[in-house]
Order: structure tokens, then sequence, then C-alpha cells
């Protein structure tokens, strides 16, 4: 059972576009939503989290957009660049306890000047 | 500061060989984590600690073994290597309901 469903599994922006990945989940008990950005060759890296108690969050050309009801939320890519190309995972996990985060296949992104 | 140390970060192993991959944390993390990362399938969940002392079964554990040695490490042992299992390893480390620590992989393939 696929508990976080992302797609596209790869999608190709223009320089200067905007790059938008998806996620869907199915518990109603997560309550943390982190993207994590990878690069070849490396682990993957925290790049921007969120919780439910907002819709939306923004760290530089980053933005998470979150609804609740459709448990639905999903990484917009402002003024994407080349350096942005990397492939990109959403997870979900219950804040409280220990329950691991359960991951999205990914998204391989590509920048294309 | 290291944050989440892999060793080794390549290894070709033969079938039916046994082999312990190593991870190491100084972030003070209580929550340990070992994936496996196969094209197309994402990360998949091995084994966990929740803590020092505990260790609990992810969504593939047939085949591994692990050990919380202390609260800085958590090693992911393979006793009879097999090619299902050629793939990268990622060690991760969290505080508890935080975010991850990614440590570099280690690639591993089996032949």
């Amino acid at each position: 059972q696929q508990q976080v469903k992302q797609s596209p599994q790869s999608l190709i922006v223009q320089k200067g576009g905007i790059s938008i990945i998806n996620c869907a989940y199915e518990n109603t008990a997560f309550d943390y939503f982190p993207w994590y950005q990878q690069f070849p060759g490396k682990g993957p890296a925290l790049l921007i989290a969120i919780r439910p108690d907002v819709s939306e969050k923004k760290e530089g050309r980053f933005t998470i957009s979150f609804n609740k009801s459709a448990k639905q939320f999903s990484l917009h890519i402002m003024d994407s660049q080349p350096g942005d190309s990397a492939t990109y995972f959403c997870a979900a996990r219950r804040h409280s306890g220990n329950t691991p985060l359960v991951f999205g296949k990914g998204t391989r992104l590509s920048v294309i000047a | 500061n290291a944050g989440v140390t892999q060793t080794p970060k390549f290894q070709v192993l033969k079938t039916g060989q046994s082999m312990t991959l190593q991870c190491a944390q100084d972030m003070n993390h209580n929550s340990m984590y070992w994936y496996r990362q196969d094209p197309g399938m994402g990360l998949r969940l091995i084994y966990y600690s929740a803590s020092e002392g505990t260790t609990d079964k992810g969504e593939v554990p047939n085949g591994y073994n692990v050990s919380r040695l202390n609260k800085r490490e958590f090693s992911l042992r393979l006793e009879s290597a097999a090619p299902s299992q050629t793939s990268v390893y990622f060690c991760a480390s969290s505080l508890q309901g935080g975010g991850y620590t990614f440590g570099s992989g280690t690639r591993l393939t089996v032949v």
C-alpha cells in the first residue's frame, strides 16, 4: 500500500519557468510534510517542510502548498534554474511519536536552457 | 560537522558473501534509519531504530539485520548477499518527529 503518491515521475521545464510536483497522502494522522532534493551521487537533503496548520510555506523560490481537505500537497519552484535539476521526494509522517517518514517515489526534474 | 557518515562508499560482493554497512551520526539524534534506493522505486525503509536499544522492521527487511550499537551508530548487515540486494543504501537520522539528515550512501553491487 503506497501511502504517499507522487506525480509526475519526470518533468522537463524551461529555464525561468515554474516547476510543480504533486503529492497525495492517505493517512489522516500525518502531520509533517517535508520535501527532499537529491542530486546525482548524493544523499537526499531536506529542502522545505510544512505542518497542516498552514496552507502555504515559502522559502526563496520554493513554495509548499497544502490542501488538508483534499489530502494533497505540492512543491512549486519559481524561476526554475538548471541548478535545480535533481530528483525531488515528498514525504509524510506523524509528528508525534517516532514513526518513520513515508516517501513518494520521486520526480526527476530537468531544467533546460 | 560531519553529520551522518556511511562506510564504505562502494562495495562489490559475490553472491553468498556477507558484509556490514556502517553508519554513524554526530548530531545527538535519537532515531536512525536504513533505506534502499532503486530506480523507479523511491526510498524504501529497511529497518529503523526509534531510540537507542530499539529496532523495528520497515517495508523491506528480508535478508537484512541491524544493530543499534549506541546512540551514534546503527549498522546494517547482509548475511548472505543476493543480486536482488544490489542497490544504493542510505542511512539517516533525526530527532523525534523531525526531518531526516541523510548520509551520502553506499553503492552495493552483488554479482
